[in-house]
């Protein structure tokens, strides 16, 4: 059953604590990307990688950070630099970046800082 | 500096009524439009999506009207049903890269709610 899993739905992160969350695709893609959802903001991009081992910032990437070791795994770590980390996280997939194809979603994560 | 426009924010439609939801962007190199839908505490899922070389794509109840000239694409939903109830998204993306221009380039949401 092909597609995208982030883990967890849920978490909880105390102030000026550092966390992780997955994200990994078995549809074979290239590209991997993630968005930060804010009720009225739509979806903005965090940082995207096209290739295993290179990754490129997006629209807001201050206080994120990303790795691309493996093609099925990119894991964006929220940092204690992030001002305001509260959102709904969303982790896609695309065959390659700028391929006019799909983009394939997760089901997201809630971060809220307790 | 959003490079899609979105509008209207909330759109309330009688169910078996057209929905009309319109977007506009700056970057003349786009050259991939889709549109999103996404249901509460999901993911976004691909509806359709039109490229610049037609004017006009249709599949079931859903239209895109692309017009290249005046920079803006229109998603039309036929025969409003209450399950069509949700928020869509118009994005834009570009093979020639540059400023995030490789990854979808999202609008602000429109959320839909089709009556009964």
């Amino acid at each position: 059953d092909g597609g995208i899993t982030q883990s967890p739905k849920y978490l909880f992160r105390k102030e000026g604590q550092n966390v992780t969350l997955s994200c990994e695709q078995n549809l074979n893609h290239d590209a991997m990307y993630w968005y930060r959802q804010d009720p009225g903001q739509g979806l903005r991009l965090i940082y995207y990688s096209q290739i295993v081992n290179d990754f490129q910032k997006g629209d807001i990437a201050e206080g994120y950070s990303v790795s691309r070791e493996k093609k099925e795994s990119f894991p964006l770590t929220v940092t204690s630099a992030q001002k305001n980390p509260t959102a709904f996280y969303l982790c896609a997939s695309s065959i390659a970046a700028g391929s006019k194809t799909e983009a394939f979603f997760g089901q997201g994560t809630r971060l809220t800082v307790v | 500096q959003q490079q899609v426009k979105q509008s209207p924010q909330s759109l309330i439609v009688q169910k078996g009524g057209i929905s009309i939801i319109n977007c506009a962007y700056e970057n003349t190199a786009f050259d991939y439009f889709p549109w999103y839908q996404q249901f509460p505490g999901k993911g976004p899922a691909l509806l359709i999506a039109i490229r610049p070389d037609v004017s006009e794509k249709k599949e079931g109840r859903f239209t895109i009207s692309f017009n290249k000239s005046a920079k803006q694409f229109s998603l039309h939903i036929m025969d409003s049903q209450p399950g069509d109830s949700a928020t869509y998204f118009c994005a834009a993306s570009s093979t020639l890269g540059g400023n995030s221009g490789y990854a979808l380039n999202f609008g602000k949401g429109t959320s839909l709610l089709v009556t009964p």
